[in-house]
């Protein structure tokens, strides 16, 4: 059975901290992976990985994906109180459209 | 900018309850999805629609139906609605390279 494993499941951290969010998973015919903020309203998306080793970078935000591995980690530098979200983690197989989302990791910056 | 629009932000309804929720996007995308989102469960996929009129199950479609007469439009029909499906329901649509963008959202509550 596919999935899409996330860890932790929550984490705290103070500004300015950087924090590293991962994702695992297990899906034949892998496409795509992409990563999701969800503050209070509807995820948002940040990234999509479909190369092993390639970094994505969106400011403070970077992410990686290792094909080898089968996961995927999320970077945040310098975090600031504005990055407290649930990040979720989703995975695209090849063989239809229905992509596959971890739980999540709620992330809280404190001041 | 994609825009997916939901047809109520906060919904009251009272079990036995037929109930209606509709998603509108204007990005002409074939792929649109309907997903509950609970603590600690994450989301889960309920129905999703590839084309007009075609629809496929998820993982959790018991109790509910969907709809898609219009390619912009996707709707999700509780038959009669029961308390346990009070959750935060989460419209999307997804572009070719499976990117998916959400909707706002709409909270059910089921009294």
């Amino acid at each position: 059975e596919d999935k899409v494993v996330q860890s932790p499941l929550s984490l705290v951290v103070h500004e300015g901290d950087t924090v590293t969010l991962n994702c695992s998973y297990e899906v034949t015919n892998f496409r795509s992976l992409l990563w999701y903020k969800q503050e209070k309203k509807a995820p948002t998306f940040l990234f999509m990985l479909t190369s092993s080793g390639i970094e994505k970078k969106s400011g403070r935000l970077s992410s990686i994906l290792d094909k080898k591995e089968l996961s995927s980690i999320l970077n945040i530098t310098a975090t600031q109180t504005g990055d407290s979200a649930i990040y979720l983690c989703a995975v695209a197989p090849n063989r239809d459209d229905k992509i596959i989302f971890g739980k999540g990791t709620r992330l809280h910056i404190l001041p | 900018d994609v825009k997916v629009t939901q047809s109520s932000r906060y919904l009251v309804k009272r079990t036995g309850e037929k109930v209606f929720l509709e998603c509108v996007q204007d990005m002409d995308h074939e792929n649109m999805f309907w997903y509950r989102q609970d603590p600690g469960l994450g989301l889960r996929l309920i129905y999703f629609s590839y084309d007009v009129k075609m629809k496929e199950k998820g993982d959790i479609p018991e109790g509910y139906s969907v709809s898609r007469e219009k390619k912009e439009r996707f709707s999700l029909i509780l038959e009669s609605a029961s308390t346990n499906q009070t959750s935060m329901y989460l419209c999307a649509t997804q572009t070719p390279a499976y990117e998916q963008y959400f909707g706002p959202g709409t909270r059910l509550t089921v009294t």
